[in-house]
């Protein structure tokens, strides 16, 4: 079942602004990782918080993590044209598996 | 230094047809994961492979799919008598150990199945 579960599934800015989207998830977690997939082919991993985490920053990016809601956000700050992709949330839970969501598709516009 | 490689980048192929994808992962990665993506959906993982350990194959949809990975390193995954619902992209991730580290993709193989 899925475990992640991003939301809005689609946001469209303008350049400059900032876009904030959210994961959910169901059961414990040791940490939960960002991804940004360009054009449906390879994932890149953005950034990696832990469960003793709360806030992780980089560069553009702030990610965090409250365990007590089971939920993750993920804020790009003055966005630009090339940021725009689908961006997935990815739990691990103790073991070797990442459980996906299906994603936010982010559009900036120019 | 190199990234993971995935070939062929697409595959047309005719429903029955049996089809293999290739996977290279990092030098150095001990585990090798597959996952399947249809349009517009999440990942949806396939199998594990961690050094010399039996793979967890517990997200194989059906025994048409199998994969193998020789001397630790590439990986092969095998669809025999391909369906129209196997169309997907066919993404290989690899990490350089078993406890949640960050995954690096290949580009995927868009498999199209007539």
């Amino acid at each position: 079942s899925q475990q992640g579960e991003e939301d809005p599934q689609a946001l469209s800015i303008q350049e400059g602004e900032n876009a904030t989207m959210n994961c959910s998830y169901k059961t414990s977690i040791n940490n939960l990782q960002w991804y940004r997939q360009n054009s449906g082919r390879g994932l890149v991993h953005l950034i990696l918080i832990r469960s003793n985490e709360r806030e992780k920053h980089s560069g553009r990016l702030r990610v965090t993590l409250d365990t007590s809601k089971k939920s993750s956000s993920l804020l790009i700050t003055a966005s630009r044209a090339a940021d725009t992709a689908s961006y997935f949330c990815a739990t691990g839970a103790g073991s070797y598996q990442l459980t996906f969501g299906k994603g936010t598709k982010l559009s900036v516009i120019p | 230094g190199a990234g993971v490689s995935q070939s062929p980048s697409n595959k047309v192929t005719e429903k029955g047809k049996d089809v293999e994808l290739r996977c290279d992962p990092i030098s150095g990665h001990t585990a090798l994961y597959w996952y399947r993506q249809s349009l517009g959906q999440g990942l949806e993982f396939l199998i594990y492979f961690q050094g010399n350990s039996a793979p967890d194959k517990s997200g194989l949809p059906s025994d048409r799919f199998s994969a193998e990975r020789t001397g630790g390193s590439v990986s092969t995954l095998t669809i025999q008598r391909t369906q129209q619902e196997d169309s997907a992209v066919y993404l290989c991730a690899s990490s350089l150990s078993r406890s949640n580290h960050e995954q690096y993709f290949g580009p995927g193989t868009r498999l199209t199945v007539t």
